[in-house]
This record gives structure tokens, sequence and C-alpha cells, in this order.
């Protein structure tokens, strides 16, 4: 299984709304990130987790919460988002111990805050 | 710090070739390449290491210049489906299992 999968594929939600965007994989990778990418741009790290550890916060506004429940599973929790926040959000893991190791990037959540 | 990618935009026919390059003011541990289509996830195409060989395979190549800490790919004969946004991302160091991508460089190929 060399898969990363996302869910909900596309959501919208209004300002007050709470949340969750889910990613998981099972490839034993013990690395695992989130990214923004907005149309035209490219894909701006916001968090990686690291053996299931914080170990990378690009200074991301805390209405992003992150969250590792295990080595499979990557949430990403949101709450009173503002329209900038409209993105595709791509999760992506990358086994820990291989020097060449290949980045595998879910197919994302496409998110509108309205 | 975020690394360079030259052309912007290329357009090419059918078999002919390109090189996109990635270049950082940085030494590089390694540069991955992606090509992203429209509406899709990218795709990693191949890592080039600190210390490594030229890759390739099929029509796509890639080649790491460690003096000068640039990156090119290099597509050859090029198809249709090369079509996309192709993002060079770059890790500084051994472990830090973080990349910094390029702005992109959109290749579009006509029939």
């Amino acid at each position: 299984d060399t898969e990363v999968t996302q869910t909900p594929k596309h959501l919208v939600m209004g300002m007050t709304n709470k949340k969750s965007l889910k990613c998981e994989q099972h490839m034993g990778h013990r690395a695992m990130y989130w990214y923004k990418q907005k149309a035209k741009k490219p894909p701006e790290l916001m968090f990686v987790y690291s053996y299931e550890k914080l170990s990378i916060n690009e200074s991301v506004p805390s209405r992003f919460s992150p969250e590792c429940p295990n080595s499979s599973l990557l949430n990403l929790h949101l709450h009173a988002l503002q329209p900038e926040d409209s993105a595709l959000y791509l999760c992506a893991s990358r086994r820990r111990s291989d020097r060449e190791g290949e980045q595998f990037f879910g197919p994302g959540t496409r998110l509108t805050v309205l | 710090q975020q690394p360079v990618q030259s052309p912007q935009a290329v357009i090419l026919r059918e078999g002919e070739d390109a090189v996109i390059n990635c270049s950082s003011s940085k030494a590089l541990y390694s540069v991955h390449w992606y090509r992203q289509k429209h509406g899709e996830a990218p795709v990693f195409l191949m890592i080039l290491l600190k210390g490594g060989e030229q890759k390739g395979h099929e029509k796509i190549s890639a080649s790491f210049n460690e003096k000068k800490q640039q990156s090119s790919l290099y597509l050859t004969a090029s198809q249709l489906s090369y079509s996309g946004t192709y993002f060079c991302g770059t890790e500084l160091g051994a472990g830090s299992y973080q990349l910094t991508f390029g702005k992109g460089t959109k290749l579009s190929v006509i029939p």
C-alpha cells in the first residue's frame, strides 16, 4: 500500500464552524506533514510530525491545530477560519530511515471558507 | 530559503526537449522533483542527493551540481502527458526531512 488518503475531498465551512481534516497512511512512515497550497503557488509547509511528535510549526495561526493520534493518522482541526484560509490542504508522509525517501502526497482537501 | 526555479513557464511541441533549473543560495543535502497537474496532488519524480549520481528513468532525468547548488531536470522527446507544473523541493540538512519548494515551472506540451 503506497498511498496517502485524505478526507474529505471538499469542505465548505463558515467562519464560526469547527471542522477537521483527516489523513491516513499505512506505509510505516514516521514523518508526516501538512501543507497549504493556494492556486498557482507551491505547497507551503505548515506542520511536521516526526515519530508522532510535532517537530516543526511554521508559525501557523492557532486557528489551525494539528494532531497525530498514532503513527498512521494525522488530523488538522480547524476553528474560526478566515476566507483567506481557503486553499488546497495537502498531507504527505515520508520514511524517516531512508536517505532517498520519497515524500508521498495525498490527494488533498479543497477547503472553502465563507 | 526558497529555491529559485527557471524558467517560470515553457511551451513545447510534442517531441521537443526542455530543461528546468532549480538553484539555491544555501548548501543543499537533497533536491526532490515533483510534477503537479491541475487539481491534483504533486507526484514524485526523483530525488538527487548530495554526492549522488545523476538520476533518470525513461525520458526524464535530473542532475545535481554541488558546486553551483543547482539541479536541472531534463525532459526529452516531450509527450502531452508531461504537461503540468514542475516543482523542485530542497532539503538543507541530512535528517531535516523538511522540503522547501520553488515557485514552480509551468510546462505546456502542445500537439
